[in-house]
């Protein structure tokens, strides 16, 4: 089945650690992006890639870094973990870069740091 | 600054109908979207407006003023499974989407 496909589904992580969430399309999609989504709060931007080689940072991107070495791929990583940062993490993508298109989700990453 | 301001929360009953209001202050603008998200899913597509006026799809519309900075999603013949939280997207000038934190919406028979 095509689409977004995220890893892990869920992790608990103590503060400090480092931690990476995985994000594969299989839509040749050209753009990617990582949201973070808070209770009471909008997704919020983290970064984006308009094509593979290419990132760039979104509204809160402290803390956090992604690299795109192909077309498939947008891992984020966490250099070390802090509280705030306990969240539901969604990777999306898009075919064109530039939102006037439809953003298609992966199921999420609960990410809980203690 | 930005800002995409939408209800907390409504309640409607099966059957019946149901509006949700947007309203939004943005940089620009390059579009509004809504979307639909089940608790613990991923964020789905409803609608895409550009241009002022209705966009039907179903039993679900949307609608667009661009003068007046306000959009509003119209579900009809509501069903169980619209239970669902409802958001609102605004792509700005950097073709950015600037994010309401959702409209949760509760169906009771």
């Amino acid at each position: 089945i095509a689409g977004i496909t995220q890893a892990p589904t869920s992790q608990i992580l103590a503060a400090g650690r480092r931690m990476t969430l995985r994000c594969t399309q299989d839509m040749r999609h050209n753009a990617m992006y990582w949201y973070r989504q808070d209770l009471g709060l909008g997704l919020r931007l983290i970064h984006y890639s308009n094509t593979a080689g290419t990132t760039g940072k979104g509204e809160v991107p402290d803390g956090y870094s992604v690299s795109r070495a192909n077309t498939d791929d947008f891992p984020l990583t966490l250099a070390s973990a802090v509280p705030s940062q306990t969240s539901v993490y969604f990777c999306a993508s898009s075919d064109v870069a530039g939102v006037t298109g439809e953003l298609f989700f992966g199921e999420g990453s609960r990410l809980t740091v203690l | 600054g930005q800002n995409i301001d939408q209800p907390t929360e409504m309640t409607a009953t099966e059957g019946a109908i149901v509006q949700i209001n947007c309203t939004y202050q943005t940089s620009g603008f390059n579009g509004l979207f809504w979307y639909q998200q089940h608790a613990g899913e991923a964020p789905t597509f409803l609608s895409y407006n550009v241009l002022d006026g209705l966009e039907e799809k179903g039993r679900f519309s949307s609608f667009l003023s661009r003068s007046k900075g306000y959009s509003y999603l119209l579900l009809k013949e509501l069903q169980m499974k619209d239970s669902a939280s409802y958001l609102c997207a605004v792509s700005d000038s950097n073709y950015q989407l600037i994010w309401g934190a959702g409209t949760k919406l509760i169906i009771k028979p």
